[in-house]
């Protein structure tokens, strides 16, 4: 299953909402999640199956979706989040991942 | 606290072999499937292998299909990943990441191992 984010890279003033979204060549379902990855570091769980927040992750971060399109919000941008956002899929062996959606902050 | 620590990665020659390990702590190892990770220099992240709590179920990636081995001790709180034949296209950082309880998705990620393969 391939899936594909859109868009490749944001440049996005503090504050603002961010949305990015991510596609699958075939429907999942819900099983569908999303990582932040900053640089130098591993990724973390921001969201599973589809719209489930993770504990300890900011309420400014929501995703939805079913099928094949999901869509990860950021509500008032800060700082902090400039990261590269990847989705990721586990309907179906092999697992994969979008090919990420990096984040800057102007 | 949870903690996934991977070891092991370093310089090989194309064709040549690697062994990876990953301990874990903070967490009833057992009780969790687990997976590996990786991620080409400046490139996205591609799913490897899986492995089940008991090691029922093992997949892997297609690339690595062969040629990587999966497996675990949870007498001894720790992941392997025997990399053999391996090629230059197998450089990268290697992460070893919990499957969450009662969920595919990974929850847990240690802070990953390099891997090199070049002549």
């Amino acid at each position: 299953i391939v899936l594909t984010q859109s868009p490749d890279f944001q440049s996005v003033t503090p504050k603002e909402k961010v949305t990015i979204t991510c596609r699958a060549s075939q429907s999942i379902g819900t099983s569908l999640h999303w990582y932040q990855q900053k640089p130098d570091q591993s990724p973390k769980l921001l969201i599973n199956y589809a719209s489930q927040s993770f504990s300890g992750v900011p309420s400014r971060f929501s995703g939805g979706g079913s099928g094949t399109d999901f869509t990860l919000t950021i509500n008032s941008l800060e700082a902090e989040d400039a990261a590269t956002y990847y989705c990721h899929q586990t309907n179906s062996l092999p697992w994969t991942f979008g090919q990420g959606t990096k984040v800057e902050i102007k | 606290e949870v903690h996934l620590v991977e070891s092991g990665g370093g310089l090989v020659q194309p064709g040549g072999s690697l062994r990876l390990s990953c301990a874990a702590s903070g967490f009833t190892f057992s009780g969790y499937p687990m997976n590996w990770v990786r991620q080409a220099p400046g490139k996205g992240l591609e799913w490897v292998s899986y492995i089940s709590s008991r090691s029922g179920a093992i997949d892997y990636a297609d690339p690595v299909k062969g040629r990587f081995t999966m497996s675990r001790d949870n007498s001894k709180n720790s992941l392997y990943l025997q990399m053999n034949s391996l090629r230059v296209e197998d450089s990268a950082v290697y992460y070893c990441a919990r499957g969450a309880a009662g969920g595919d998705y990974m929850d847990v990620w240690g802070k990953g191992t390099t891997v090199t393969v070049s002549s």
